[in-house]
């Protein structure tokens, strides 16, 4: 089945901790993107990448960091900077207009 | 003033209603139209898509584009409770792996 896989579904940071979500897809698309989902705001564009070996931040990228050394991949870490962390996290990738979402990681604060 | 506005909701409607849902955006330069509904706990899924002005029907679902009025509609005919989700409008300015602009939502809630 082709689609996009994210991992965990759930996932919990300790003060101070880095943490990683792990987003595949076997789409074959080249553009992958990071949206971070929260109550009453919508999505919002964290960072994305149109090509491998490159990235550009969205509006919201500030305490994340992102890479995309595969075509397939495209992690993102959650820094300790990131002082509000709590949210609904969501991948996406496209090869035309359109973008396709996988299931989701929400992210809790211990 | 934001790129994009969608109504807020919530909206409650009787199961075999006919739901609208509208966006208005800011810019003519977007080209790009589309909805996408998100049960609960999960992803958001592509429902409709239409390039530039006119309308496009799948099923009981009609997507309308006015680029003259900078208005974006979805409607659902006979509404079920399985259409019980929150619906986003999207838009972008250009073709293949562009950004897209998000509403905040709608939740949408059909009662049997």
């Amino acid at each position: 089945d082709g689609g996009i896989t994210q991992s965990p579904k759930y996932l919990f940071r300790k003060e101070g901790q880095n943490v990683t979500l792990s987003c595949e897809q076997n789409l074959n698309h080249d553009a992958m993107y990071w949206y971070r989902q929260d109550p009453g705001q919508g999505l919002r564009l964290i960072y994305y990448s149109q090509i491998v070996n490159d990235f550009q931040k969205g509006d919201i990228a500030e305490g994340y960091s992102v890479s995309r050394e595969k075509k397939e991949s495209f992690p993102l870490t959650v820094t300790s900077a990131q002082k509000n962390p709590t949210a609904f996290y969501l991948c996406a990738s496209s090869g035309g207009p359109t973008q396709y979402f996988g299931p989701g990681t929400r992210l809790l604060v211990l | 003033q934001k790129e994009v506005e969608q109504d807020p909701g919530p909206l409650s409607v009787p199961e075999g209603a006919i739901v609208s849902l509208n966006c208005t955006y800011s810019n003519s330069a977007f080209q790009y139209f589309m909805w996408y509904r998100q049960y609960s706990r999960k992803g958001p899924e592509l429902l409709m898509y239409t390039y530039s002005s006119g309308n496009k029907e799948d099923g009981r679902f009609t997507a309308q584009v006015d680029k003259s009025s900078k208005y974006i509609s979805l409607f659902i005919r006979d509404s079920q409770p399985s259409d019980s989700a929150t619906y986003l409008c999207a838009i972008s300015r250009t073709g293949a792996n562009s950004k897209l602009t998000f509403g905040k939502g709608i939740t949408l809630s059909v009662r049997p």
